[in-house]
């Protein structure tokens, strides 16, 4: 069953346009991540975060931003949509001391005309 | 740096063959490995991880995994698979210092025809 959840599935817009994801989990988990996945099914994490600490990939363009209004709640906004930024984005969330295991949602795949 | 290795890009069986599904990685220090399936259109699910301990794991739907050091390998296994297998498949390593930051392989496309 879906205890990670992102809204929306699918989204298309114009290059240079804001785009916002958002994940909600029910797990309780008190860290969250955002993963993205390019066209050839590569993932590279974005972001972690908990109530403690952000941690940056430091590939990440500064357009890129998280958003988080409690430890249930991690959105994804990018400020101005390159083409590059066409990929399915993925939320997912864990505790602490279960690393490796990791509940992810169903994606956000974005498309960038 | 941890790296992760898939050398298959893509696996065909037929229903009820056994399949073995490579990865091996490079990392310096202690790790936890993982697998995880993701079916088309779908989110990643977790199958099962390896950090210490039995070297042999065992995970959801018959899927099993081992761990070796001296190969620096964590290859999944099946002993017979089912047409619902059918997905892509992720190796992946997180070291203990940065908790949840996976790396993953490329992915294993594998393909159980029926």
């Amino acid at each position: 069953e879906t205890a990670v959840f992102q809204t929306p599935n699918y989204h298309v817009t114009q290059v240079g346009n804001e785009v916002s994801f958002n994940c909600k989990q029910t797990l309780g988990h008190d860290t969250m991540y955002w993963y993205k996945q390019d066209s050839k099914k590569l993932l590279k994490i974005m972001f972690s975060y908990n109530n403690k600490q952000l941690i940056v990939n430091e590939t990440v363009p500064r357009r890129f931003s998280p958003q988080s209004s409690d430890k249930a709640h991690l959105n994804l906004r990018i400020k101005s949509v390159e083409p590059e930024d066409s990929a399915v984005y993925l939320c997912a969330s864990s505790t602490q001391t279960n690393t490796g295991q990791l509940y992810f949602g169903e994606g956000s795949k974005l498309t960038v005309l | 740096t941890q790296t992760v290795s898939q050398s298959d890009a893509h696996v065909t069986v037929f229903e009820g063959d056994s399949v073995e599904l490579r990865c091996n990685y490079s990392y310096g220090g202690s790790i936890y490995l993982s697998w995880y399936i993701q079916h088309h259109g779908r989110g990643l699910q977790f199958l099962l991880k390896y950090y210490s301990g039995n070297p042999v794991v065992q995970g959801v739907n018959g899927f099993k995994a081992e761990f070796s050091k001296s190969d620096s390998s964590f290859h999944l296994r099946k002993a017979s698979v089912h047409w619902s297998d059918s997905a892509v498949y992720f190796c992946a390593v997180s070291g203990t210092q940065v908790v949840g930051q996976l790396t993953f392989g490329r992915g294993t496309r594998l393909q159980v025809y029926a």
